[in-house]
């Protein structure tokens, strides 16, 4: 089962907007992760957020994360066209096996 | 070039017949993984393997199985296909959680499988 759920499905901005995707969660974490998908290709790494940590940056990239609410959110600034892509949170449950479980993902459409 | 790498990249087969696909790292990780991806399902783990010697099952390993022949070696074969077994399949490595690493994944470029 899907422990990370994507909040929009998807997301249709023009160049130069921001672009904020959400992602909820069920159990406790130990960190969470956001990647990227283009079209039909291998995911990418993006960022990664600990279970500590409250805000992480890497260059037009901010993560956020509530573990109270058990949500995070990703802000992309200043968004391109080369942004447009799939994005997906993993979150590595607190007590488990290590692996990773993927939410479903938002895909998002940059408009030139 | 490539430092996870699978192949075939793209592979039409029939119902029954028995299918093969395999991952190759040069990462030098000892984690390794396959996925399958459907539209609108996200990333579902079917086996990951933790070392040589160790096979796991994922979330949908029925119909599937693995073998882990080195360390940078990880093959994922569907012993008799099915048409509902058509999609995409990624593997990815990590190293395990430490003082570097935090379990992030590298992924291949994946096998699009279609069974007919």
């Amino acid at each position: 089962s899907q422990q990370g759920e994507e909040d929009p499905q998807a997301l249709s901005i023009q160049e130069g907007e921001n672009a904020t995707m959400n992602c909820s969660y069920k159990t406790s974490i130990n960190n969470l992760q956001w990647y990227r998908q283009n079209s039909g290709r291998g995911l990418v790494h993006l960022i990664l957020i600990r279970s500590n940590e409250r805000e992480k940056h890497s260059g037009r990239l901010r993560v956020t994360l509530d573990t109270s609410k058990k949500s995070s959110s990703l802000l992309i600034t200043a968004s391109r066209a080369a942004d447009t892509a799939s994005y997906f949170c993993a979150t590595d449950k607190q007590g488990g096996s290590e692996k990773l479980v993927f939410g479903k993902g938002t895909k998002l459409t940059v408009n030139p | 070039d490539a430092d996870v790498t699978q192949t075939p990249r793209n592979r039409i087969t029939k119902t029954g017949k028995r299918i093969m696909l395999e991952c190759s790292q040069t990462k030098g990780h000892d984690r390794m993984y396959w996925y399958r991806q459907d539209p609108g399902l996200g990333l579902r783990l079917i086996y990951y393997s933790f070392d040589v010697k160790d096979i796991n099952k994922g979330e949908i390993s029925d119909g599937y199985s693995v073998s882990r022949q080195a360390q940078a070696k990880f093959s994922l074969s569907l012993e008799s296909a099915i048409p509902n077994q058509t999609a995409l399949y990624f593997c990815a490595t990590s190293d395990p959680p430490g003082e570097s690493s935090y379990n992030e994944q590298f992924f291949g470029p994946g096998t699009r499988l279609t069974v007919l």
